[in-house]
């Protein structure tokens, strides 16, 4: 199965910020990348597909990008209600997840 | 509108087998895949397996090829994962999502609410 590795695992971050998380896939995945929102107790939420489809009703400070191996989640301006775990998805295949983001208030 | 549903939450001795369900409606049950991902207390996803529910043809993480079966019923339009000779690190929740398999830029966009297995003796 192809590993998933974001980084970093932690990130302490204000409101307002620019924040960035990667995800490195062990071999090749084309476009073939989703990124998820999840909060304590809730249901992951798809925010893109395909390396940097936005979802419907995802707001647009959320951006991705990459294609093979390299990948980014970008948050431009964090808000209050970003503060939450994201992960990375493999979609080429099997559908591996990463280890997850933890965004947390600074 | 288009849910998932899950069976309820489940108390298994180690050794045992569960079956977990998730029932769809509000799409074409066909059209999607549904996948399995399950996420241990405290921690991350993790992908377990994908059903084509047309066909029934499966994939599985290799971490669950031996020992987790997905199999579909269409004519309720539920989906069905087993996984037998459980253990207790296998205690978490899981859950199903669907994937348009069909679509080019396809995801998990719709879960089930979750199921909670406990494996203790």
């Amino acid at each position: 199965d192809i590993q998933m590795t974001q980084s970093p695992s932690t990130l302490s971050a204000s409101v307002g910020d620019r924040v960035t998380i990667t995800c490195r896939a062990s071999q090749s995945v084309s476009v073939w990348l989703a990124w998820y929102q999840q909060k304590p107790g809730k249901l992951p939420k798809l925010l893109i597909s395909k390396a940097s489809i936005l979802q419907s009703g995802v707001p647009s400070r959320f951006s991705g990008s990459g294609s093979g191996t390299e990948f980014t989640l970008t948050i431009s301006g964090l808000q209050p209600d970003d503060f939450a775990t994201y992960y990375c998805q493999n979609l080429d295949n099997y559908w591996t997840f990463g280890q997850g983001t933890r965004v947390e208030v600074k | 509108q288009v849910q998932l549903v899950q069976s309820g939450a489940e108390v298994k001795k180690p050794g045992a087998s569960v079956k977990v369900s998730c029932t769809s409606s509000g799409y074409t049950f066909t059209d999607y895949y549904i996948h399995w991902v399950r996420q241990a207390p405290g921690q991350g996803l993790e992908w377990m397996g994908w059903i084509n529910t047309r066909s029934g043809r499966t994939r599985y993480a290799q971490n669950f090829q031996a020992w987790v079966t997905m199999t579909r019923d269409t004519s309720i339009s539920t989906v069905y994962m087993e996984m037998s000779s459980l253990k207790s690190d296998d205690t978490a929740v899981y859950y199903c999502a669907r994937d348009d398999a069909a679509s080019s830029d396809n995801a998990l966009d719709v879960w089930g609410q979750g199921t909670t297995l406990t494996v203790s003796s």
